[in-house]
């Protein structure tokens, strides 16, 4: 597609439920992350995925947070038993190889993710 | 320590008139790269413009100059002749080369309010 997309993009959910929350990068961009914005704050990196490397996992905050990416393609950012201080928006990006690029990342418009 | 620093949490400029954002670094990495994204109420993060450790000029794209002082490791950027449309959050951060070199790490935004 031309640009990131994510879905939903708002997202209420009840406290100790699962969400998953999608990423759909900019065709052949190889390199995928999710960051996580909470209010008032910058972005926190979650997780890095690069072709079929493993990925780098060394942001996410506990073991109730996991993503897988199928395909080297479509992004799935999943909260197991989701508590209270989960509420942030998610935003995904995706790039081509890092070293080619100084533009950063591309986003997406994000995930609001609500727990209540 | 904070790797990137913004220390005016809000800004307000008239139309028309020119602004500085601020932004200060922290790294021992010789080679690294700095970025600006600009976060309208969409919450879509929008790249602005980017310099290189080892560029010589400061990078400018359109009304968007990026104020480079390498020995005071700062990275100011300037929005020139500002429009209501600047209004938004702002937001510097820096990757660096050595290590986890895909990652950007961000600082903690500016608020830009443009008055007409």
């Amino acid at each position: 597609g031309a640009g990131v997309s994510q879905s939903p993009s708002n997202k209420v959910t009840e406290k100790g439920k699962d969400v998953e929350l999608r990423c759909d990068p900019i065709s052949g961009h190889t390199a995928l992350y999710w960051y996580r914005q909470s209010l008032g704050q910058g972005l926190e990196f979650l997780i890095y995925f690069q072709g079929n490397s493993a990925p780098d996992k060394s942001g996410l905050p506990s073991d109730r947070f996991s993503a897988e990416r199928t395909g080297g393609s479509v992004s799935t950012l999943t909260i197991q038993r989701t508590q209270q201080e989960d509420s942030a928006v998610y935003l995904c990006a995706s790039s081509l190889l890092w070293r080619t690029s100084n533009y950063g990342y591309t986003f997406g418009s994000g995930t609001r993710l609500t727990v209540v | 320590a904070q790797k990137i620093t913004q220390t005016q949490p809000g800004m307000f400029v008239q139309e028309k008139e020119a602004v500085t954002l601020d932004c200060t670094y922290d790294t021992s990495d010789p080679s690294y790269g700095l970025f600006w994204y600009k976060q309208p109420s969409s919450g879509e993060m929008i790249f602005l413009i980017y310099q290189g450790s080892y560029d010589q000029q400061n990078a400018t794209e359109g009304r968007y100059s990026l104020n480079f002082q390498k020995a005071r490791k700062s990275a100011n950027l300037v929005i020139s002749a500002s429009q209501l449309g600047d209004s938004a959050m702002y937001f510097c951060a820096m990757r660096e080369a050595g290590g986890s070199n895909y990652k950007l790490t961000f600082g903690k935004g500016t608020l830009l309010t443009v008055n007409p």
